[in-house]
């Protein structure tokens, strides 16, 4: 059975701060890597889809890396702000195959 | 406007009985798929679609049924309800196994 694993499962910072999580999967066999951001009572939405190794993707303060041969990627939010608060939900995929999401790591920014 | 478009958005019903759950996208995507999202359990997969006619199994299938007779839409079907259904529903699409996933708004669903 294949497994995406995120960390952390939570975290809090203060206004300003940068983070960091980290999204795992099976190196084999590797087709996509998309990252998606859910806020509280609206629906995912997609941040990045990354397919090769060494992707990078970044958007406003927002960006991702990939790592296909280790089966990682990290999601960097830089100067984190209130409106950051989220889900960040990571999901792999084989070729031909369906996505398989993690169960998600919840931000929550203080101001 | 882009959009993937899910009804009824909320839904209370009884064990047994019969409900279809629709799914549109104006998009022209090939893909199309169902998820369930539970507390402490994540989105789990319940059946997807690559194109017409073509669908297979996710996840989490058992008690739930498909078709794919348009690309545009991918209703979801529950013959038998039953209260380990109750959930939360996103149909989702994109355009090929690389490309941007597009959920629509959700269908909360509590069958008692």
């Amino acid at each position: 059975i294949l497994n995406v694993e995120q960390s952390p499962q939570s975290l809090h910072v203060q206004e300003g701060d940068s983070t960091n999580f980290t999204c795992s999967f099976p190196s084999s066999n590797f087709y996509a890597l998309h990252w998606y951001r859910w806020e509280t009572a609206k629906s995912p939405e997609a941040l990045f889809v990354m397919t090769l190794n060494g992707d990078e993707k970044k958007k406003g303060r927002i960006s991702a890396t990939l790592n296909t041969k280790e089966g990682y990627s990290y999601l960097y939010i830089k100067g984190s702000q209130p409106e950051d608060s989220a889900t960040y939900l990571c999901a792999f995929s084989q070729a031909g195959t369906a996505l398989i999401f993690g169960k998600g790591t919840t931000l929550s920014v203080s101001s | 406007e882009a959009q993937v478009t899910q009804n009824p958005r909320y839904l209370i019903t009884v064990t047994g009985k019969k409900l279809t759950v629709t799914c549109s996208q104006n998009m022209n995507h090939e893909y199309m798929s169902w998820y369930r999202q539970d507390p402490g359990l994540g989105l789990r997969q319940i059946y997807y679609s690559m194109n017409v006619e073509v669908t297979d199994k996710g996840d989490v299938p058992e008690g739930y049924k498909v078709s794919r007779k348009e690309k545009r839409n991918f209703p979801l079907i529950l013959e038998s309800p039953s209260p380990n259904q109750t959930s939360l529903y996103f149909c989702a699409s994109r355009t090929g196994v690389g490309g941007k996933q597009y959920f629509g708004p959700g269908t909360r669903l509590t069958v008692t």
